[in-house]
């Protein structure tokens, strides 16, 4: 149990577009979702946290209007990365929990490159 | 925000050997848990492991919350044991969870 499923695992854009990125609990329901962004050979940075039927809480140094968060349902939050330039290229990865004294699941990470 | 710091940052072993990680950080937590990161990116749930000892066959952890540090043990270490290994924490204050800067462990044949 307690699957995290996220799409797609790679996707190359051009500069200046957006593109989305999908976060599915797949067995349980969650209210609360986490993106994180890893840049090579560094530690994952947390980005934001995505709550379901309200705004994002975003990490300092994160543009928000960059980095848009919708967390529409219980089972499902998407990442958009709007106006996509090279120097956002990197891993996003999110993440949720199933129960309280349960540890965090995470989903598969995409690789993002932005030519 | 809390602060997570691991070490060391890089260690090289030879198969069957046997390794140390830790894991400090600055702040009370209720949650924490170490992550083997393959070369693919997918991250590993190892242990989950707010306090105490726990095994799972080569792997140990042991987690003393009341002085901020966490271990984790690898015994007779195996070339699949390479990769970067994680801690992440989960302050008692709030709901983030965060990542330690992590170890890269290399086991050479």
């Amino acid at each position: 149990g307690a699957v995290v499923s996220q799409h797609p695992s790679r996707v190359i854009c051009k500069s200046g577009t957006s593109v989305k990125i999908e976060c599915r609990s797949l067995d349980f329901q969650a209210t609360t979702m986490f993106w994180y962004r890893q840049f090579p050979k560094q530690s994952l940075m947390l980005m934001a946290t995505s709550n379901e039927g309200s705004k994002a809480t975003y990490e300092q140094g994160v543009e928000k209007d960059k980095f848009l968060i919708n967390h529409a349902s219980l089972t499902l939050s998407t990442l958009t990365v709007t106006s996509a330039h090279p120097e956002d290229s990197s891993f996003y990865i999110c993440s949720a929990r199933a129960f309280e004294h349960y540890g965090y699941t995470f989903g598969s990470g995409t690789r993002l490159t932005v030519v | 925000g809390i602060q997570v710091e691991q070490s060391p940052p890089d260690l090289i072993l030879q198969e069957g050997a046997n390794s140390t990680l830790r894991c400090n950080f600055s702040d009370s937590v209720n949650n924490l848990q170490w992550f083997h990161q393959n070369p693919w990116g997918q991250l590993i749930n190892l242990f989950y492991i707010p306090s105490g000892t726990k095994q799972n066959g080569r792997l140990s952890a042991t987690t003393v919350a009341t002085e901020r540090y966490s271990l984790l043990y690898i015994s007779s270490s195996q070339t699949t044991d390479s990769g970067v290994y994680f801690c992440a924490v989960e302050e008692d204050t709030g709901n983030q969870f965060y990542f330690g800067t992590g170890t890269s462990l290399t086991v050479i044949p």
